[in-house]
């Protein structure tokens, strides 16, 4: 069965800082992997997305994840974050062969000035 | 225009009451599915829809039903709402046709009193 594990669920960071935010998952076939951004009162929004390829994917607001099969992880992480981060993000995985999104329980980035 | 809309967007309702969750898509996708959001808890899966014709139970189903009226329509009912089903819940379509990611709705903000 697959499973997503997000360890932290609260981060907080200074403003210009680096962050990582931790995902690992479970599933014994080959998988698709993706992080979700919640804005305050939102709807979920796709930040980046792993499929194929690149081990290494990128969004267009600075954030990027990189997939570890050793690992089993999909870690999110921006070397600089700005207040405007401050959100909730969600690891979620699918696995080859199914149509079922498994989500993470959440982590929430609280940006500080 | 949203291409997952859902209504309402928020509702308040006494426990014991029937009340009907909407949800509709633009976007001609196959797939949808039914999420709520429970803080700590993140998205958990409560039925999800193939096509008109396939409905399955996700993990946390009961105390729900579901219908698909159509390829662009999926509701979600809660036929006797009890107040642990306070939740937000989340609307989302994928297409069938490959490995791509959910889309989601601006969510219910559902209140059982």
């Amino acid at each position: 069965a697959q499973s997503v594990t997000q360890l932290d669920s609260q981060v907080p960071v200074f403003e210009e800082a680096p962050v990582e935010l931790r995902c690992n998952y479970s599933s014994s076939v080959s998988v698709y992997l993706f992080w979700y951004v919640q804005y305050p009162n939102q709807g979920l929004q796709l930040l980046l997305k792993y499929l194929s390829g690149s081990t290494l994917v990128e969004s267009i607001n600075g954030f990027e994840a990189e997939f570890n099969k050793s690992q089993t992880s999909f870690h999110l992480r921006k070397p600089s974050v700005h207040i405007s981060d401050t959100a909730e993000y969600f690891c979620a995985v699918r696995s080859s062969g199914t149509y079922k999104y498994i989500f993470g329980t959440g982590t929430r980035l609280k940006v500080l000035a | 225009d949203a291409d997952v809309t859902q209504t309402p967007r928020n509702r308040i309702t006494k426990t014991g009451k029937r009340i009907m969750l909407e949800c509709s898509q633009t976007k001609g996708h196959d797939r949808m599915y039914w999420y709520r959001q429970d803080p700590g808890l993140g998205l958990r899966l409560i039925y999800y829809s193939f096509d008109v014709k396939d409905i399955n139970k996700g993990e946390i189903s009961d105390g729900y039903s579901v219908s698909r009226q159509a390829q662009a329509k999926f509701s979600l009912s809660l036929e006797s709402a009890i107040p642990n089903q306070t939740a937000l819940y989340f609307c989302a379509t994928s297409d069938g046709t490959g490995p791509t990611e959910a889309f989601f709705g601006q969510g219910t903000r559902l209140t059982v009193v």
